[in-house]
């Protein structure tokens, strides 16, 4: 069965440090991962998502994410925060043969500190 | 109108009401999601609509109800719901059939918060 690790449930950066946002999945076959964000009162935007190919993807807001298929993660990371990147970050796997079904973590609450 | 809508954006229910959240896409998709998000929880998919035929039923109880009358509408008709259903309703919409396929981003409203008493 599918699942998606989110190990963090708060992290708290200061404005201007970098970031990065663990994500762990299992998944017997290739994984279609997916990286979204929440904002309070708001639905999920997508961030960025993998498929195939580099494994280093780009993503809005100046999010990046690199697949590594040896350790099953997705980590999400951001050079410099910004104080409005504070969010609820949700990472996401889903594939061929999954149905119509995207399994997602539970969730990372990002602070950002003055 | 743009994206995907959702109303109302908050609802209190009390657990003899019967109401119905409404979701509205504006996107051209083909498939259309019910997710509940409780807090401390993953997302929790409930129903897929798929050219406006359910296709995905994720063990919901029958206090809830989904209809899509087409491929822009999506309802949920609530009836005797009790208090641990209060939680953020999403729906969201995609192109395409397979989950994380290419086509197949997910398009999200902003959620009706759920409150029953």
């Amino acid at each position: 069965a599918q699942s998606v690790t989110q190990p963090d449930i708060h992290i708290t950066v200061s404005e201007g440090a970098s970031l990065e946002l663990r994500c762990n999945y299992s998944y017997g076959a290739t994984p279609y991962l997916f990286w979204y964000v929440q904002s309070p009162g708001q639905g999920l935007q997508l961030l960025l998502k993998y498929f195939s190919g580099d494994t280093l993807v780009q993503g809005i807001k100046g999010f990046e994410a690199e697949f590594k298929r040896s350790q099953s993660s997705f980590n999400l990371r951001k050079p410099s925060v910004h104080w409005s990147d504070a969010a609820e970050y949700f990472c996401a796997v889903g594939g061929l043969g999954s149905g119509y079904a995207l399994n997602f973590g539970k969730g990372t609450s990002l602070l950002v500190t003055p | 109108e743009t994206g995907v809508t959702q109303t109302p954006r908050h609802l209190v229910m009390g657990m003899t009401n019967k109401k119905s959240l409404k979701c509205e896409q504006h996107l051209g998709h083909n498939a259309m999601y019910w997710y509940k998000q409780s807090a401390k929880k993953p997302l929790e998919l409930m129903f897929v609509y798929s050219l406006e035929e359910r296709v995905e039923n994720n063990s919901v109880p029958s206090r809830f109800s989904p209809e899509c009358p087409n491929s822009s509408h999506l309802f949920l008709h609530l009836h005797t719901l009790q208090p641990e259903d209060s939680a953020l309703y999403l729906c969201a919409s995609s192109q395409g059939h397979i989950a994380g396929g290419p086509r197949n981003e997910q398009f999200f409203g902003p959620g009706t918060r759920l409150t029953v008493l």
